[in-house]
């Protein structure tokens, strides 16, 4: 059980660029989450997947944005044309079945200049 | 939906004093209750969590109790360290262990612990 993992750690772009995040879960959890943390802020839910299909999606989550998870395995969050609001931490988590708690990953910061 | 109060900010401690935080939830559909640490430049780590069927959970130096009725949490930290200063978030989720979805969380409390 090596954890979760994301990839990249840091990414620095520039407006209008699009970007594309990717989680690892940890091995055989069947529940992956998207999350958004601004500095002084928790965590704010963006999109759930059990296995392949993706369950629930927040309305903070814009069209610009969008998140896979085509083999039930690693996921990806793409955003496209950034904008400088959308600078933050963001977070992945992983479950498995059966149970409620969720592990996060180290997160990906981005910022937007 | 789902709104989640977190008091206090920020909370400084001496060595070896307890620390107590409180959290706050609006939905009494939520059933499962997770307590996060998160130090700087790090994801959240899980350290204790209750469910809604049981009314307090102890692991060693950290407690957890939970009222239904009045809709709050909170976590106990005794005999304080430095190395439990961190940012604490509380958290809420609803849904079945088959079907366990999105967490709302609290906006966090920076714990100080001076030595």
């Amino acid at each position: 059980d090596t954890g979760v993992s994301q990839d990249p750690r840091h990414k620095i772009t520039k407006r209008g660029q699009n970007v594309t995040f990717r989680c690892d879960p940890i091995s055989e959890h069947n529940r992956l989450y998207w999350y958004r943390q601004t500095l002084g802020q928790g965590p704010e839910f963006l999109t759930y997947f059990q296995n392949e299909a993706q369950l629930e999606k927040s309305r903070l989550l814009s069209d610009r944005f969008s998140a896979e998870r085509p083999k039930g395995s690693f996921s990806t969050l793409e955003i496209q044309r950034t904008e400088q609001g959308d600078s933050a931490m963001y977070l992945c988590a992983s479950g498995g079945t059966g149970a409620k708690e969720q592990y996060f990953g180290p997160g990906t910061r981005l910022t937007v200049t | 939906g789902e709104n989640v109060e977190q008091h206090p900010s920020t909370l400084s401690v001496q060595e070896g004093d307890s620390a107590v935080i409180k959290c706050t939830y609006s939905d009494s559909a939520s059933n499962y209750f997770p307590w996060y640490k998160q130090e700087l430049g790090k994801g959240p780590q899980l350290i204790i969590d209750i469910r809604s069927n049981v009314g307090e959970k102890k692991d060693q130096r950290i407690a957890v109790t939970l009222n239904k009725t009045a809709k709050h949490f909170s976590l106990h930290i005794t005999e304080t360290q430095p190395e439990d200063s961190a940012v604490y978030f509380c958290a809420a989720l609803k849904g079945h262990n088959t079907n366990a979805g999105k967490s709302t969380f609290g906006d966090g409390t920076t714990l100080t612990v001076k030595p």
